[in-house]
């Protein structure tokens, strides 16, 4: 079965808020986790990527925090814009694959 | 350039019919994927080619039958096409196997079955 999930399936936030899209995983040897931003009828792009070394990492205007301890991770945009607005998937990598959660839609409110 | 280009993008076709979608990546990578993504979003991993050789066949109808001629192309060949197989289908190629490896997907092929 799928070793990723994500907590919420959409998400609405107003234009210049910070936005926080979670993620469960139950696969306690995965040490490799992606955020994947995908836009309707493209595919998946990445946007992200932590190892388990690691408790945060920051891009531009993202962030994705991982707790090992309960097999959470999360992403933050900063400043959410309309050109956010999508289906977001956290992937975590074992057994040479990359399993994907169940995406959660974020719609951006002018 | 289109990094992974996959063909077609929309695929209409009848029951039982055999059809085939074509992936080619330019970026030199030597692993290949099928991902299939269903109405409700889920993707899905297929197959996966290292240097034309198959690394994972996930429990796959032998209806699809993955072909890599060479480590740029992964082609995607379905038999006897039936309504459950409507679905998105995407291509991804990554440097190398996956273990720490970002995926670069291509855009698509709709497939619909009626």
């Amino acid at each position: 079965g799928e070793s990723v999930g994500l907590h919420l399936p959409t998400l609405s936030v107003q234009e210049g808020d910070n936005s926080i899209i979670n993620c469960a995983y139950s696969n306690s040897a995965s040490d490799y986790f992606i955020w994947y931003k995908q836009e309707s009828g493209k595919g998946p792009q990445f946007i992200i990527d932590i190892r388990s070394n690691m408790d945060k990492r920051q891009g531009q205007r993202v962030t994705v925090l991982l707790n090992k301890t309960v097999k959470h991770l999360s992403l933050q945009i900063a400043a959410t814009q309309p050109g956010d607005s999508a289906v977001y998937f956290c992937a975590d990598a074992n057994d040479y694959k990359l399993s994907f959660g169940a995406g959660t839609t974020v719609t951006v409110r002018a | 350039d289109t990094a992974v280009s996959q063909t077609p993008k929309y695929l209409v076709t009848q029951m039982g019919n055999d059809k085939s979608i074509k992936c080619e990546q330019n970026l030199g990578h030597d692993t290949m994927y099928w991902y299939k993504q269903d109405s409700k979003k889920f993707l899905k991993i297929m197959f996966s080619y290292n240097n034309k050789e198959l690394i994972i066949n996930e429990t796959v109808p032998n209806r699809f039958s993955p072909k890599s001629p060479d480590k740029a192309h992964l082609n995607l060949h379905i038999n006897s096409l039936e309504l459950g197989d409507s679905a998105v289908y995407f291509c991804a190629s990554s440097q190398g196997v996956v273990g720490g490896e970002k995926l670069f997907f291509g855009s698509g092929t709709q497939l619909s079955v009626l």
